[in-house]
Order: C-alpha cells, then structure tokens, then sequence
C-alpha cells in the first residue's frame, strides 16, 4: 500500500525554526517533494529531493533517508507568511508515468 | 503565479448532474495531472494526459474521464455526482523529459466543486 505520515497541525513562534517531519512507505520511489498550500490557493513547490541528506534553499531546507524512509522540512527564521499547510508528496513511476502521492498536510500557525 | 489555469473557479451542482472542468498547462509543458483534495486532505491523484491519451489512472471510477487538446490543455469531466465528488479540483502541468532535475508539477488555482 501507500502511506505517507506527517503531523496535523504544528504551532510556533515567529523568528524561531520549525522541523516538519514525513515518513513514507510506498510501491515505489522517484524523488521527495515539499509543497506549501495557503488556504484555498494552489500548492507551490518548495523542495525536492531524489538522493540522501539535505538540500538548502534560502529560509527552508530539506531532508532525506530513503533507508528509513524519512524526509523533513526545516523552516528557519519564520514569519507570520509562512502559516500554511505543508504537503509531503512522494513521486512515483508505476509502469511510466510519474505521479505525485501526498500526505495529508502539515497545518502549521505561526505566532507573533 | 505558475502560469497554470482553471476555469471555473468555483461551481456548485446537484446530485446526478455532469461537470466538465478545464486547465491551460504552463507554456512548454505537455503533460497534465488532474488531482481531488477533500477538505483536510492532502490531493489524490485521478489521472493523467500526455499526447492527448491518457497515460496513468488513479483510484477513481470510470465516471470520472478527461481530454487533452494538442494545445496540451485539459478537461476533467465527472458524471453522475455524488455529495463525496465536493473537493477541490487540482490541474498540474509538467514536462515529460528524461532530465535528471526534479520535473516538478506546477499546480493550477483549482476549482472549487460544490455537489448538493
């Protein structure tokens, strides 16, 4: 089966840094991908990852182990704009064509 | 903005009734997906268009149907509505390439579908 894990909600204070983890088990695997989704917006692409360890991109970075099948998102310097929820999405490739599976969403609040 | 569009953003229907809606992929990309997210959820994939065929399904029944133009835009039509089928409808464009980069999906506003 598919399945994919991540917090339901998080809470946090503006200026501090937050980790949103993701666990995965699915069918198959061709690459890692964090998405913010504002209320009622489309998501946008925020990181990806195909190979192990950590790729940076300005206030975010992003994790991998695909052994443990473990990715996080780290957000650092938060501000007020980053309220959203933050989708986990696993690409997969069954018989040549890739889509996206997505956990359900982290909802997080940033606080003054 | 991605440069991805939906049309309409927002519709309400009745049970029994058909809906058709419709995507503009981002200029470049000749791939569409179609995706539902139910409210608190994250998207499920529904299907996908490449070449005007369709080239990979998910989990939803036949009623559930698409087009693609070769201008590389969408329709995403659902027959026979169920009170289950209000969701958000999610289109995204991509490139099929042999790339080694990410080949991200670049999703549309989407529509808001309302079934009563």
């Amino acid at each position: 089966g598919q399945n994919i894990d991540q917090p339901t909600e998080m809470t946090a204070t503006e200026g501090a840094i937050v980790q949103i983890n993701c666990t995965y088990q699915t069918s198959g695997f061709n690459g890692l991908f964090w998405y913010q989704q504002h209320a009622g917006e489309a998501p946008t692409f925020l990181s990806y990852n195909v190979l192990d360890g950590l790729e940076e991109k300005g206030r975010f970075s992003s994790f991998l182990s695909r052994s443990k099948g473990y990715s996080y998102l780290l957000l650092k310097e938060l501000q007020m704009k980053d309220s959203a929820s933050y989708l986990c999405a696993v690409r997969d490739n069954p018989g040549g064509y890739n889509k996206l599976i997505f956990g359900a969403g982290t909802r997080l609040a940033v606080h003054p | 903005e991605t440069g991805v569009t939906q049309s309409p953003t927002h519709l309400i229907k009745t049970r029994g009734q058909q809906v058709t809606l419709r995507c503009s992929s981002q200029s470049g990309h000749n791939t569409v997906s179609w995706y539902q997210q139910a409210l608190g959820q994250g998207p499920q994939f529904i299907f996908q268009y490449y070449r005007e065929e369709e080239n990979g399904r998910g989990n939803f029944p036949p009623r559930f149907s698409g087009l693609q133009f070769p201008n590389y835009s969408s329709e995403l039509n659902v027959n026979a509505l169920e009170l289950d089928d209000s969701a958000l409808y999610l289109c995204a464009s991509s490139s099929m390439s042999r790339d080694r980069g990410p080949n991200e999906q670049f999703f549309g506003p989407g529509t808001r579908l309302t079934v009563l």
